[in-house]
Parts: C-alpha cells; sequence; structure tokens
C-alpha cells in the first residue's frame, strides 16, 4: 500500500462548479498536510497547507483533514477555467529535523467555460 | 524575492553525456530537494540537503547521480553518464525550518536524452 493515495482522474466540471479533490494515506504520523497546484509545464505552488485535523479556508478554496479516516479534500467553490491545473496533495511528519513531503501523484483537473 | 531559480530550463543530451542542472533557493531558506517528475511515477524525491549537507538521499536511483551543494545559495545535481530513461522534469525546492516546512518549487529543468 502506498502512503498516499490520490485519484489521477481526470476530473471534468463545468464553470461554476463545486469541485471535490481528495487523497487517503496510510501513515498516521503524518501532521501537516498541503495541496500544491501545478500548471502544464510549471511547477507546483503551494495552494495552503494545514495542520493536524480540522478546516481551513482561503477565497474560493477550503482545505479539510480527518485524521481518524486518513483522509485529506480540498474543496474549490465556484470553480474556474484558470482553475484548470493538477492538483496535488503532500504530507509530512511533525518534529525533529524531518522535513520531507510525501506527495500524491496528482489530479488532473479541467474546468470548462 | 526572485523565487527557486533553476538552469537550464530545457536540456537535450545524447546518451552517454554528462548532464549538469543547477538551483538556487530561495535566500534564507535552509532546506534545499531534488525531485524527479515522469507521468508514470509521478513527483519523486531524490535527495534532500539541510544547511548544504546532505540528508536523505535514498531516493537517487543510482551511482550515475550525485548532487552537491557548496554553499547556501547554490546546487547541483549530475548525471553521469545519462540514459534515456533519466528523460524527465527535474525540480528544485527550497524551505525554512520554521512553521509547517512547506516547500517552493522551482520551474523545472526539462531533460530529454536521446
Amino acid at each position: 500500500q502506498k502512503e498516499v493515495e490520490q485519484d489521477p482522474g481526470p476530473l471534468s466540471v463545468p464553470e461554476g462548479a463545486i469541485v471535490s479533490l481528495n487523497c487517503t494515506y496510510s501513515n498516521s504520523a503524518f501532521q501537516y498536510f498541503m495541496w500544491y497546484r501545478q500548471y502544464s509545464r510549471k511547477g507546483p505552488e503551494l495552494l495552503m497547507y494545514t495542520y493536524s485535523s480540522g478546516n481551513k479556508e482561503d477565497g474560493r478554496f477550503t482545505a479539510q483533514v480527518d485524521k481518524s479516516s486518513k483522509y485529506i479534500s480540498l474543496f474549490i467553490r465556484d470553480s474556474q477555467p484558470s482553475d484548470s491545473a493538477t492538483y496535488l496533495c503532500a504530507m509530512r511528519r511533525s518534529g525533529g529535523s524531518n522535513y520531507k513531503l510525501t506527495f500524491g501523484k496528482g489530479t488532473l483537473l479541467t474546468v470548462n467555460p | 524575492d526572485a523565487g527557486v531559480i533553476q538552469s537550464p530550463r530545457h536540456e537535450v543530451t545524447e546518451m552517454g553525456q554528462e548532464v549538469t542542472l543547477r538551483c538556487k533557493p530561495i535566500s534564507g531558506h535552509d532546506y534545499l530537494f531534488w525531485y524527479r517528475q515522469t507521468m508514470m511515477r509521478g513527483l519523486e524525491l531524490l535527495i534532500y540537503f539541510n544547511n548544504n549537507v546532505p540528508i536523505d538521499d535514498s531516493g537517487m536511483p543510482e551511482d550515475r547521480f550525485s548532487a552537491k551543494m557548496p554553499n547556501a545559495s547554490f546546487s547541483t545535481l549530475k548525471i553521469q553518464p545519462s540514459e534515456p530513461r533519466d528523460s524527465a522534469v527535474y525540480f528544485c525546492a527550497s524551505s525554512f525550518y520554521k512553521g509547517a516546512g512547506e516547500q517552493y518549487f522551482g520551474p523545472g529543468t526539462r531533460l530529454t536524452v536521446t
């Protein structure tokens, strides 16, 4: 079993839809959870991060972490064609000097105008 | 801040040649990471440094790959000799030890080995 599983999609939605992107993980030591957006032929760009369980909102984006289920989500409200990209989840343990991130393989999202 | 800088952006070389990729991390960041991204395997961590010291190189695929960080503002990833299966996009990322340790990525080097 991989440490982080992410459905690769592709996911295609109409403009204005609510998008839900998800990752599951197996390592209960993960405490920091991040979402990256990667446009075609660009480097991953950090969208947001959360610590432990709970929700975090930033504009149209909401990140949720459910540690009991080992499940994280990213919701995009009022999706726009400019949101079309690959979304990668990433996570790491806390404490010590372990700053290594474990990434999902990414979900390709297309928002159609 | 200019962000993480990588060069070259594209590299096309013949099998057997030496390839050197370069990275300048964000000023003040004390962690530097080298990744490789392919469609099949996604984003793979090759090696990372803390304060210029290699911490974990378990992701380096074989002895043909080597990485150095001679100072806080420069790192290289070298492949010698290169093979067609090394074709991928190579990313450098840096982070600060405080907070979530979120990593900031460079634009990548697209390597094609023919």
